[in-house]
């Protein structure tokens, strides 16, 4: 089965600098990387996502760029704020498999200093 | 975005006794599953809700422990049986969208065990 690692698990960086998180997963047959955002007490949701024909997605501040041959994907966030604050995880679904096989990584508790 | 509403959000029982969660959603999905998240942990999926049959456990949930009914597409109710200190998670039904591909999470339900 698939198996996604994340790194790092924590990360304070100061309010306007850059953070980058990154994942890795095993099974080249993956095809589709959401991300979620989870603020403390709340539900996880979905910031950004990419598949598996596209290298590089970008939302605003927020993109994700995937590299199929490496088999990692990374969340960048720039000119981070304070409600950036929050746990991310990283996710991986073979294709065709449906989303009970959604693989989440361990989270990165991201910290944005005032 | 699908709207999943959940309830209760949280609850205090006592050991030995049994709670249902409920999962509302605001439209027709595919697929909807239940996740339980310890405290700082990531995500584990505990089953795949399927409508009108038995659900599907991953390994380590058993039907005894946690039964699940999805008796449409938009409601699935989730059971914690005979509950223990070890029960005390959070909760979280999710929903799959087939034509946007994307999975959607509730609020959860913050359960404590005495």
């Amino acid at each position: 089965g698939e198996n996604v690692e994340q790194h790092p698990s924590t990360l304070s960086v100061q309010e306007g600098d850059s953070a980058v998180i990154k994942c890795t997963y095993s099974d080249s047959a993956s095809n589709y990387f959401p991300w979620y955002k989870q603020e403390l007490g709340k539900r996880p949701q979905l910031i950004i996502d990419i598949r598996s024909n596209v290298g590089e997605k970008k939302d605003q501040r927020i993109a994700v760029t995937l590299n199929k041959t490496a088999k990692h994907f990374s969340l960048h966030i720039t000119e981070t704020q304070p409600e950036d604050s929050a746990v991310y995880f990283c996710a991986a679904i073979p294709s065709g498999t449906g989303a009970n096989n959604l693989f989440f990584g361990t989270g990165t508790r991201l910290t944005v200093i005032p | 975005s699908a709207v999943i509403s959940q309830k209760p959000s949280r609850d205090i029982c006592q050991r030995g006794t049994s709670l249902t969660i409920q999962c509302q959603v605001d439209s027709q999905v595919t697929m909807m599953f239940w996740y339980r998240q310890q405290p700082g942990q990531s995500l584990t999926l505990i089953a795949t809700a399927n409508q009108g049959s038995e659900a599907t456990y991953e390994s380590g949930f058993v039907i005894d422990k946690f039964p699940i009914s999805r008796p449409n597409l938009t409601f699935s109710t989730l059971t914690v049986s005979n509950m223990s200190p070890e029960d005390s998670s959070i909760y979280l039904c999710s929903a799959w969208r087939a034509d946007t591909g994307e999975l959607f999470f509730g609020e959860g339900s913050r359960l404590t065990v005495l």
